[in-house]
C-alpha cells in the first residue's frame, strides 16, 4: 500500500530517556515533515526536509533532532525526554513546488507518553 | 503573518442536519486552503482543497467549502450529517508563496463535530 508509515504507534517511556520515532513514505514525495499535536489537538510544525535537506526548523528544543537518510525516510530522535514532550507526533509528506496542490499525506501518528 | 481561526471548538448537530464548520484566515498573499479530517486515534485525511479557480470546491464524503476572499473565509459544509462524520476537523493554510517553493501548513485549532441521533 502507498502510504506514510510511522513506528511505533505508541511509545511510553520514563523522563530522561532517549527515544526515536521512524517515518517512511513510498509516495515518491520529496518533502517530509514532523508535526506535534498537543493535548488540545493543536497541530504545529516542527521540522521539514526537502531531498534530505533541512528547510524548516521551528522553535524546537535542541533535544529534538531530525534525521533524513534519504528522501523517503525522516526520523525524529528525542533526548532527555520531559513530561511536556507527551503528545502525538505526526509525520507527513508532499511534493514541493506545484506538487503542493495535492496537499500533504499524513501518517497515523505516534502517541508519546512520558511518565 | 498567516493564521487560521476556526470558530467553535465543538459543534453538535443532529443526524440529517446541515453541517457548517467555520474557518477564517489571514494572509497577505493568495492562500492555498485545505480542510482535513481526523477520526479518533487516526492521522489526518485530506477532505478538500482550494488553490485557484472555482471558489466552490467539493471534497470526499459529501463535504464542500467555498472560498470567499472578501470575507477571508473558507467554511466547510455538508447538507446532511451522518453519524460517521463525527470527528475532528482542521482548516489549514499554506504559506507556499512566502517560502520560495517550500512551504508549511498552518493549522487552525480544530473543531470537534459530534453527530447525535
Amino acid at each position: 500500500d502507498t502510504a506514510v508509515s510511522q513506528t511505533p504507534k505508541y511509545l511510553v517511556t520514563q523522563m530522561g530517556n532517549d527515544k526515536s520515532i521512524k517515518c517512511e513514505q513510498n509516495l515518491g514525495h520529496d518533502t517530509m515533515y514532523w508535526y506535534k499535536q498537543d493535548s488540545k489537538k493543536f497541530l504545529k510544525i516542527m521540522f521539514s526536509y526537502n531531498n534530505k535537506e533541512l528547510i524548516i526548523n521551528e522553535t524546537v528544543p535542541n533535544r529534538f533532532s531530525p534525521k533524513s537518510p534519504d528522501k523517503a525516510h525522516l526520523n525524529l530522535h528525542i533526548n532527555s525526554l520531559e513530561l511536556g514532550d507527551s503528545a502525538v507526533y505526526f509525520c507527513a509528506s508532499s511534493h514541493s513546488g506545484e506538487g503542493l496542490l495535492y496537499g500533504y499525506t499524513f501518517g497515523s501518528g505516534t502517541r508519546l507518553t512520558v511518565v | 503573518a498567516q493564521s487560521v481561526t476556526q470558530l467553535g471548538s465543538h459543534v453538535s448537530v443532529s443526524e440529517g442536519a446541515l453541517v457548517l464548520l467555520r474557518c477564517n484566515y489571514s494572509s497577505s498573499v493568495p492562500p492555498y486552503l485545505f480542510w482535513y479530517v481526523q477520526y479518533p486515534n487516526q492521522g489526518l485525511q485530506l477532505l478538500l482543497k482550494y488553490t485557484t479557480g472555482a471558489t466552490l470546491v467539493k471534497g470526499i464524503n459529501g463535504f464542500e467549502a467555498e472560498f470567499k476572499k472578501s470575507e477571508t473565509s473558507f467554511h466547510l459544509t455538508k447538507p446532511s450529517a451522518h453519524m460517521s462524520d463525527a470527528a475532528e476537523y482542521f482548516c489549514a493554510l499554506s504559506n507556499f508563496m512566502f517560502s520560495g517553493g517550500y512551504n508549511k501548513l498552518i493549522f487552525g485549532a480544530g473543531t470537534r463535530l459530534a453527530v447525535h441521533p
